[in-house]
């Protein structure tokens, strides 16, 4: 099955410095990659996702990158600001009958 | 639209104890699922089901059994509580199929086993 990796595990940066979130998948059918920020004491939410067609992705401060021969994407957060602080779930799917595989999550600390 | 419900939000259990974690959902969504949160271990998988009338295992489904009682509703229960089962608890749904598309996530349900 498949297997998702995510580093680092915490982050600390400074407000208005970037942040760099980066996972690896195992599964090469994996084609549908989302990311999902959680804030304290609430569920998930999605936030930004691509699919493997696409190499990347932006949403004003926000991007993703898909590296697909490497297996590899990444989150990439520009002039953070305090509210981006948060833990921050990749994810990887190859198949919408099949659940949704997590990394461990990164905590984002964002220092004013 | 209220989204992905959970209840309790919160609940303590004595050891051996049983209860039901409720989940519903107004999306009319197909796939449901129910993770667990503890520290340093992400999201993991307990149980899901991929459409109604149907259930399978996820990651760490011991101790656990399910029902998807309609399309809406999926719940989680837990027989005989074991402090190992403290965690907190998340149902998830998504369209399924043939859509990947985004999965909603209810509050969560704080549950500790004493």
């Amino acid at each position: 099955g498949e297997n998702v990796e995510q580093h680092p595990s915490t982050l600390s940066v400074q407000e208005g410095d970037s942040a760099v979130i980066k996972c690896t998948y195992s599964d090469s059918a994996s084609n549908y990659f989302p990311w999902y920020k959680q804030e304290l004491g609430k569920g998930p939410q999605l936030i930004i996702d691509i699919r493997s067609n696409v190499g990347e992705k932006k949403d004003q401060r926000i991007a993703v990158t898909l590296n697909k021969t490497a297996k590899h994407f990444s989150l990439h957060i520009t002039e953070t600001q305090p509210e981006d602080s948060a833990v921050y779930f990749c994810a990887a799917i190859y198949s919408g009958n099949t659940p949704l595989v997590f990394g461990k999550g990164t905590r984002l600390s964002v220092i004013a | 639209n209220a989204g992905v419900t959970q209840t309790p939000k919160f609940q303590v259990l004595k050891t051996g104890q049983s209860m039901t974690l409720q989940c519903a959902q107004d999306m009319n969504h197909n796939s449901m699922y129910w993770y667990r949160q503890d520290p340093g271990m992400g999201l993991r998988l307990i149980y899901y089901s991929a459409s109604e009338g149907t259930t399978d295992k996820g990651e760490v489904p011991n101790g656990y059994n399910v029902s998807r009682l309609n399309k809406r509703e999926f719940s989680l229960r837990l027989e005989s509580a074991a402090p190992s089962q403290t965690s907190v608890y998340f149902c998830a749904s998504t369209q399924g199929g043939n859509s990947k598309t985004e999965a909603f996530f209810g509050q969560g349900t704080r549950l500790t086993v004493v």
